[in-house]
């Protein structure tokens, strides 16, 4: 049974527009979230984290947003550019337990 | 500072052999972590090990199994491989065990078994 789950496996941009990725988890214990990159050939690269006291964290052009009511998280990057097509992966855990990895979303920003 | 090194790249081999796969961290990363992707499953959870020690274990049978040395490089060894062991595997460092500690991952090891 998956914990983390993306549900778009795709997302198509215009460049300059924004970009939201979708996460949703079910371990109510899970307090610290990650958003990952990754690029073909390459191994993920770290992007941008939350801890479960915060509900926004901003990095420049990427935000992230945590509702742990709904238990979803939200990655949006504005304005997107065609460099930022690559595959996002959600992860979750804290505490005792591992990060637990969503299957990504592929996102592609057209110019 | 030199990034996570995995060797080889690429690997083919045949079903029943095994595999020995490796991974140096980053310089002062204590923990190193597997994790196999495959097409469709996202990254799924092999082992965790931090000062030679396995931390935690994933659901993966018996036939995969790790471990850490004195200077934090790690190695993976898969027994009797299958078909459906074919895939991309990652191997992280972080500077310790916790999720809010960002993993590092390296470019991966593609295993094909035919």
């Amino acid at each position: 049974d998956q914990q983390v789950k993306q549900n778009s496996p795709s997302l198509s941009v215009q460049e300059g527009r924004i970009s939201i990725l979708n996460c949703d988890y079910t371990n109510s214990m899970f307090d610290y979230f990650l958003w990952y990159k990754k690029y073909p050939a390459e191994g993920p690269t770290f992007l941008i984290s939350i801890s479960s006291i915060k509900d926004k964290n901003e990095d420049g052009r990427f935000t992230v947003f945590l509702n742990k009511s709904a238990k979803h998280l939200s990655l949006h990057i504005v304005p997107s550019q065609p460099g930022d097509s690559a595959v996002y992966f959600c992860a979750a855990g804290g505490g005792s337990y591992i990060p637990t990895f969503g299957r990504g979303t592929s996102l592609i920003v057209h110019p | 500072k030199a990034g996570v090194t995995q060797t080889p790249r690429y690997l083919i081999k045949t079903r029943g052999q095994q595999v020995t796969l490796s991974c140096s961290p980053i310089s002062g990363h204590r923990s190193v972590s597997w994790y196999q992707q495959t097409p469709g499953q996202g990254l799924q959870f092999l082992f965790e090990y931090f000062s030679e020690t396995q931390r935690n274990k994933g659901n993966f049978p018996g036939r995969f199994s790790g471990r850490q040395f004195s200077n934090s490089r790690s190695e993976m060894n898969v027994s009797t491989l299958e078909l459906g062991d074919s895939a991309l595997y990652l191997c992280a460092s972080s500077l310790r065990t916790g999720t809010d500690s960002p993993l590092h991952f390296g470019n991966g090891t593609r295993l094909t078994v035919t």
